[in-house]
């Protein structure tokens, strides 16, 4: 398997824009997992699905954000208007369970200007 | 108030040294995950616990539930191992995270 893979690596938009993030979790694996990380709060969990049903939404910061999973290979963060301070590493994660260790994609770099 | 504590912050140790790094919580817990991010950015799981003591090659966790408190260890480090070190805790459908423990091992 490819691992957890996300798309685009990086992103640099403009303040307003909308930014769409993508991620392809490990086949078989029904949990996904989305957070965010800055240098000023580390690393915080925003959303976390199993078999495609959000349970757990309340790291979403607001209104502007977000995420679907509209299949089991397929999930969306969206951020609309994006603003600067939403400038972050986004991490996908997927798990066969919420017992067991996470694999981690490689991370969306995204800027807004 | 953060439901997760990690100490230290910083470490810095010569190759070969024994490592322990420290992460204490407030919550009560399902599960406990301890997580190594390298300098590329990139995050790897290394332990889940929710009891007792893993074991991976080098690297050990613990976790005493009573104490609400978990180390994890490395033997022998080498300077590979530098990277930071991550606590996270889950209760119920909640995650908190630690701040992360940067360490840098010197050949």
């Amino acid at each position: 398997d490819a691992g957890v893979i996300q798309s685009p690596r990086h992103e640099v938009t403009e303040m307003g824009q909308e930014v769409t993030l993508r991620c392809k979790p490990i086949s078989g694996h029904d949990y996904l997992f989305w957070y965010r990380q800055t240098m000023m709060r580390g690393l915080e969990l925003l959303i976390y699905f199993n078999n495609n049903v959000p349970i757990d939404d309340s790291g979403m910061p607001e209104d502007r954000f977000s995420a679907k999973m509209p299949n089991a290979s397929f999930s969306t963060l969206k951020i609309q208007p994006s603003e600067p301070r939403d400038s972050a590493v986004y991490f996908c994660a997927s798990s066969p369970g919420l017992a067991v260790e996470q694999f981690f994609g490689p991370g969306t770099r995204l800027t807004v200007l | 108030k953060n439901e997760v504590e990690q100490s230290p912050q910083n470490l810095t140790a010569q190759e070969g040294e024994f490592i322990t790094i420290n992460c204490s919580y407030s919550v009560g817990i399902s599960a406990l995950h301890w997580l190594q991010q390298h300098p590329g950015g990139g995050i790897v799981s290394l332990f889940m616990l929710s009891s007792g003591k893993k074991k991976h090659g080098r690297l050990i966790a613990t976790i005493n539930i009573q104490e609400k408190h978990s180390s994890l260890h490395i033997t022998a480090s080498h300077p590979r191992d530098s990277a930071v070190y991550i606590c996270a805790v889950r209760s119920g459908n909640q995650f908190y995270f630690g701040t992360g423990t940067s360490l840098t091992v010197i050949p």
